[in-house]
């Protein structure tokens, strides 16, 4: 069955300096990956998503990921962080022939000024 | 488009009580899903329906839970029985392909 792994709960960080949320995937088959935050008494709002092609992707608000697959990874990393930066981010997986996202457990993104 | 709407916001409940919350999805998605979110978690799924169809339901799912999409456009999903446990956030997303749009949520607080 394939699962997200989310290692880190809460990731306290200066702003101005630079972030990595990491995320591990198990699975079987090929999958897509999904990066999303979540503000408080919110939806979920897309980041960025990997289905294929380059394994550098790009998203809104400066956030990037990186698809390794010999590792199973997809770290989210922003190279400058801002106080509003500050929210649950949760990374999703999902693959051919179901569609539904599975989420990890989410990480806590604390930017402090 | 105005994305996905689930409507109540919010719904404080007895236990005991029944309660049932819809979703409308944006038009042209033709997939719907349900998930539970709880305090400091993750989204749980819950259940999903491509076009009116049911395809899987999540063993979260107990018999007290029951969803529906009459003609495959907007869905209910319906607690019998409320309990404790049942207080979380309830989220509805829709897709088309791998574009998913979710919905603000209902919080029901079973009191």
């Amino acid at each position: 069955a394939q699962s997200v792994t989310q290692l880190d709960s809460q990731v306290p960080v200066f702003e101005e300096a630079p972030v990595e949320l990491r995320c591990n995937y198990s699975s079987s088959v090929s999958v897509y990956l999904f990066w999303y935050v979540q503000y408080p008494n919110q939806g979920l709002q897309l980041l960025l998503k990997y289905l294929s092609g380059s394994t550098l992707v790009k998203g809104i608000n400066g956030f990037e990921a990186e698809f390794n697959k010999s590792q199973t990874s997809f770290h989210l990393r922003k190279p400058s962080v801002h106080i509003s930066d500050t929210a649950e981010y949760f990374c999703a997986v999902t693959w051919d022939s179901s569609y539904k996202l599975i989420f990890g457990s989410g990480t806590r993104l604390l930017v402090r000024p | 488009d105005t994305g996905v709407s689930q409507d109540p916001r919010h719904k404080i409940t007895k236990r005991g009580q029944n309660v049932t919350f819809r979703c409308d999805p944006i038009s042209e998605h033709n997939r719907l899903y349900w998930y539970r979110q709880t305090l400091g978690q993750g989204p749980e799924f819950l259940t999903y329906f491509q076009n009116e169809a049911q395809l899987e339901k999540s063993r979260l799912l107990s018999d007290r839970f029951s969803a529906e999409r009459p003609k495959g456009s907007f869905s209910t999903l319906e607690i019998q029985r409320t309990e404790q446990g049942d207080s979380a956030m309830y989220l509805c997303a829709s897709s088309l392909g791998m574009n998913y749009t979710f919905g603000s949520g209902t919080r029901l607080t079973v009191v």
